[in-house]
């Protein structure tokens, strides 16, 4: 057990539906990455978050947004779905901004019909 | 771009055997170098890591892996493999100057034969 924990584990909705995932981190890490992995992109760097403030950007689509509440806990929610928006979407915490290391959660399945 | 290679999509070995699972990254600066597990299901435990230093590192559940800079290589290691160990294993590179991401490899599917 990492201490990162993720809800829901799954999740199954319908296109062009809006969802959204939470995560929190483990005691004291003040760092949130979200990553989305699927079959065909593999594991890709989506958005971070330090202390409440965005970080760094990855391949996120417009569709998708994120936020770290005061408590530290971060939202990633995703509009508009689309089929291809289906994917294993993990949350990973770390101490600092740096590049140390992230423990991953769970993960959230998100399946779009 | 930064890119990390895993050029194993799958490694069978059995049990009891060796195992060396390879990584070559690509990189324009210094790296941080991870590996990770993830069983079926399951999210992504850290192994071990290397940021400096000594060149061999340690890793949990009897894992190793050695940083080779002239190779842009982190292979992973293991003397003696569990049936316990079938998993997808990733290699995950970092830096400070390309901002806090990692960029993952593909991943190698790893079967333990008994």
């Amino acid at each position: 057990d990492s201490g990162v924990t993720q809800t829901p584990k799954h999740l199954i909705t319908a296109t062009g539906q809006r969802v959204t995932l939470r995560c929190s981190p483990r005691s004291g890490d003040l760092s949130v990455y979200w990553y989305q992995q699927s079959l065909d992109q593999g594991l890709q760097f989506l958005i971070q978050y330090y202390n409440g403030e965005e970080r760094a950007k990855g391949n996120i689509l417009e569709r998708f947004s994120a936020q770290q509440f005061p408590d530290l806990h971060s939202e990633l929610n995703l509009s508009s779905l689309e089929l291809g928006d289906s994917a294993l979407y993990f949350c990973a915490s770390s101490v600092q901004g740096g590049s140390y290391e992230q423990y991953f959660g769970p993960g959230t399945r998100l399946t779009v019909t | 771009a930064q890119s990390v290679t895993q050029p194993d999509i799958h490694i069978t070995v059995s049990e009891g055997a060796s195992l060396e699972l390879r990584c070559n990254y690509s990189y324009g600066a210094t790296p941080y170098l991870f590996w990770y597990v993830q069983s079926p299901g399951q999210g992504l435990q850290l192994l071990l890591k290397y940021f400096s230093g000594d060149t061999l590192v340690q890793g949990i559940k009897g894992f190793e892996a050695e940083f080779k800079r002239s190779q842009s290589s982190f292979n992973l290691r293991k003397p003696s493999v569990h049936w316990s160990d079938a998993a997808e294993y990733f290699c995950a590179v970092g830096a400070r100057e390309y901002g806090n991401k990692l960029v993952f490899g593909a991943g190698t599917i790893l079967r333990v034969k008994s």
